[in-house]
């Protein structure tokens, strides 16, 4: 079974731009994650989608950060414009539901912004 | 309030000896608990986790943990520690609210495994 795959897994970006990831879940799986790892500390939830709703956006900075779930599959997170705080690790990850205790991390997206 | 304590940032060890990575957490509901390893540029990679029933509980890579409800810990523990085992160790609890599951992680805990 494939994993949550995620790309660019390396981006750097000058403050003021925009950049855009991509995440694709576990085939089947129904809810997706959007977290942000700064570095030295723990990842912090940024959006959860169930589908192709969100369910959860609370500590999206929603000024600058969008994300999407169109068709119910694959996600996009956008950043526009970037701020140097921005830099980070920012991962994906899925389950089956929204109720599935276990969430599986795909290798994430390290951004550098200068 | 809710929150997961990681206290150790970072924790040296040599070879083959045994390690404890400590977690603490405070919540006034029930919780699911959980630990991630990552590997320098990767992804989070599941351990181990306590959903219900014994409180000890057995991971991947002779890691094990065990739930102790009185001191809200779930502290990590190997008896023998390999070079490979070097990562950084995240402790991640579910805070049982009745809504959506949502992971809340520790700070981690950096292992260093040297010979």
């Amino acid at each position: 079974e494939a994993g949550v795959a995620q790309s660019p897994r390396y981006k750097i970006i000058e403050k003021r731009q925009s950049v855009a990831f991509w995440c694709n879940p576990i085939s089947g799986h129904a809810t997706l994650y959007w977290y942000q790892q700064i570095l030295g500390q723990g990842p912090k939830l940024l959006i959860q989608f169930q589908n192709n709703g969100v369910v959860d956006d609370s500590q999206l900075p929603k000024d600058r950060f969008s994300a999407e779930r169109l068709k119910g599959v694959d996600s996009t997170l956008k950043i526009q414009p970037a701020k140097l705080e921005d830099s980070a690790v920012y991962l994906c990850a899925s389950t089956p539901s929204s109720v599935a205790l276990t969430q599986y991390f795909g290798p994430g997206t390290r951004l550098t912004v200068l | 309030a809710q929150s997961v304590t990681q206290l150790d940032s970072q924790v040296p060890v040599f070879e083959e000896a045994p390690v404890e990575l400590r977690c603490n957490y405070s919540s006034s509901v029930s919780v699911y608990l959980f630990w991630y390893v990552q590997y320098p540029n990767q992804g989070l990679q599941l351990l181990l986790k306590y959903l219900s029933g014994s409180t000890l509980v057995k991971g991947i890579n002779g890691f094990e943990a065990e739930f102790n409800k009185s001191q809200t810990s779930f502290h990590l523990r190997k008896p023998s520690v390999h070079i490979s085992d070097t990562a950084e160790y995240f402790c991640a609890v579910i805070f049982n609210t009745g809504t959506a599951s949502k992971l809340t992680f520790g700070t981690g805990t950096r292992l260093q495994v040297t010979l």
